[in-house]
């Protein structure tokens, strides 16, 4: 498997612009993590989904910040309109956490490279 | 949530193994004992987790203690790949599947 897919790697855009950041999880991973990293405020959630539903939003910033997950291989985050104190480094996780019978529970998350956002 | 302590940074050389503290004196029965870390410009990876007992995989070494309110990751014999923030991180068994809480973790620099 190829991992957990973002793109794009690097995008640069002036204040007031939309921004879509993409993320492809592992295939037949349940669980799909929005995570955004800052020096201030280092590694933080935004949002969760499973099962392509969201589960827990309450780390979105603001009515500016929007994410969907159309299909259990897709989802974006949208920046609208954005602003320069939303530069950062925005992951994309997902995992098959679950309890797996014998195995136990599984809690493992596989993150992404990652978008390194800047708004000038 | 439980707290996790560990020290900000550590130092070691290459080749030289590293022992990398995690504190969790409020840790509950069913919390699992999850590290990551996070190479430099890269995102976090699972690095290893256990319970009660030691754990080893191809990464690195887990040591628990008998009362469980500490826990040391180990590396045998460091590498300059190895260089990275490491984060310890409990997980209940009611938390699979919620997000990661990570804290500063401890960055580990490995000199030549």
């Amino acid at each position: 498997d190829a991992g957990v897919i973002q793109s794009p790697r690097h995008e640069v855009t002036e204040m007031g612009q939309e921004v879509t950041l993409r993320c492809k999880p592992i295939s037949g991973h349940d669980y799909l993590f929005w995570y955004r990293q800052t020096m201030m405020r280092g590694l933080e959630l935004l949002i969760y989904f499973n099962n392509n539903v969201p589960i827990d939003d309450s780390g979105m910033p603001e009515d500016r910040f929007s994410a969907k997950m159309p299909n259990a291989s897709f989802s974006t985050l949208k920046i609208q309109p954005s602003e320069p104190r939303d530069s950062a480094v925005y992951f994309c996780a997902s995992s098959p956490a679950g309890i797996s019978g014998l195995a136990g529970v599984t809690d493992t998350q596989y993150f992404g490279p990652g978008t390194r956002l800047t708004v000038l | 949530d439980a707290k996790t302590t560990q020290p900000n940074s550590m130092e070691s050389n290459e080749e030289e193994p590293v022992h990398l503290p995690c504190n969790h004196s409020t840790i509950s029965g069913t919390d699992y004992i999850h590290w990551y870390r996070q190479l430099p410009s890269q995102g976090p990876e699972y690095v290893i987790h256990g319970l009660t007992s030691n754990v080893n995989n191809r990464m690195a070494s887990l040591a628990i203690a008998e009362d469980r309110k500490s826990s040391t990751l180990i590396l045998h014999r460091a590498t300059l790949r190895d260089a990275a923030v490491y984060y310890c991180i409990l997980r209940g068994i009611r938390q699979a599947g919620t997000a990661l809480i990570f804290g500063k973790g401890t960055t580990l620099s490995v000199s030549s």
